[in-house]
């Protein structure tokens, strides 16, 4: 089955301890890309990649790293997390860049992060 | 970057249609128009998305202005599962591959 996977979908942490959420697609996309929501601010792009080793920042970068050193894989790095980290996250892949093609986005189930 | 602008909320009656509004108006000649909607406790979904003509599918329909600084997703005929979060979506003008969502519409549906 075509699909985003995301892991954990639920995290608990505190303050200043590294985290990764994972990130993994099989449908052999090029396009991947982490948002973040937040009640009364809707999806907000985080970080953004066009394919392997390829990434970019989007609207709210900080505090967090990404890499793409696979196709299918893109995970999100919270080198030391903050409370104002806390919220839900969700990963997202398409077959090429969805703004310039047809190429729709597939999310994953989203990952609820509370830093401490 | 490109923006788009939507109202908060609407309401709807079950069974009759909905027309969800959008305002681009710094859209550039090569930006699709995404619409994604989101169900509670779920992850964003595609609905439909065009570039300069109307579009059609099993899900909905894209009435793009002429001018393509507006469009409307219509729901033709709403039901209980059609309420969500309903975003639209354009590319930042800076990068290819930014994309912004804005905070969407919040549909509501009444039996």
């Amino acid at each position: 089955e075509a699909q985003v996977t995301q892991n954990p979908r639920y995290l608990i942490t505190v303050t200043g301890k590294k985290l990764t959420v994972t990130c993994s697609q099989n449908m052999n996309h090029e396009y991947m890309s982490w948002y973040r929501q937040d009640p009364g601010l809707g999806l907000r792009q985080i970080y953004y990649s066009m394919n392997v080793e390829v990434t970019d920042k989007g609207d709210v970068p900080e505090g967090y790293k990404v890499s793409r050193k696979e196709k299918r894989n893109f995970p999100l790095i919270l080198e030391s997390p903050s409370p104002n980290q806390t919220s839900l996250y969700f990963c997202a892949s398409s077959l090429r860049d969805p703004t310039t093609d047809r190429s729709p986005l597939h999310f994953g189930n989203g990952t609820r992060l509370t830093v401490t | 970057d490109a923006k788009t602008t939507q109202p908060n909320s609407m309401e709807s009656n079950e069974e009759e249609p909905v027309h969800l509004p959008c305002n681009h108006s710094t859209i550039s000649g090569t930006d699709y128009i995404h619409w994604y909607r989101q169900l509670p406790s779920q992850g964003p979904e595609y609905v439909i998305h065009g570039l300069t003509s109307n579009v059609n599918n099993r899900m909905a329909s894209l009435a793009i202005a002429e001018d393509r600084k507006s469009s409307t997703l219509i729901l033709h005929r709403a039901t209980l599962r059609d309420a969500a979060v309903y975003y639209c979506i354009l590319r930042s003008t800076s990068n290819t591959g930014k994309l912004i969502f804005g905070q969407g519409t919040t549909l509501q549906v009444k039996p």
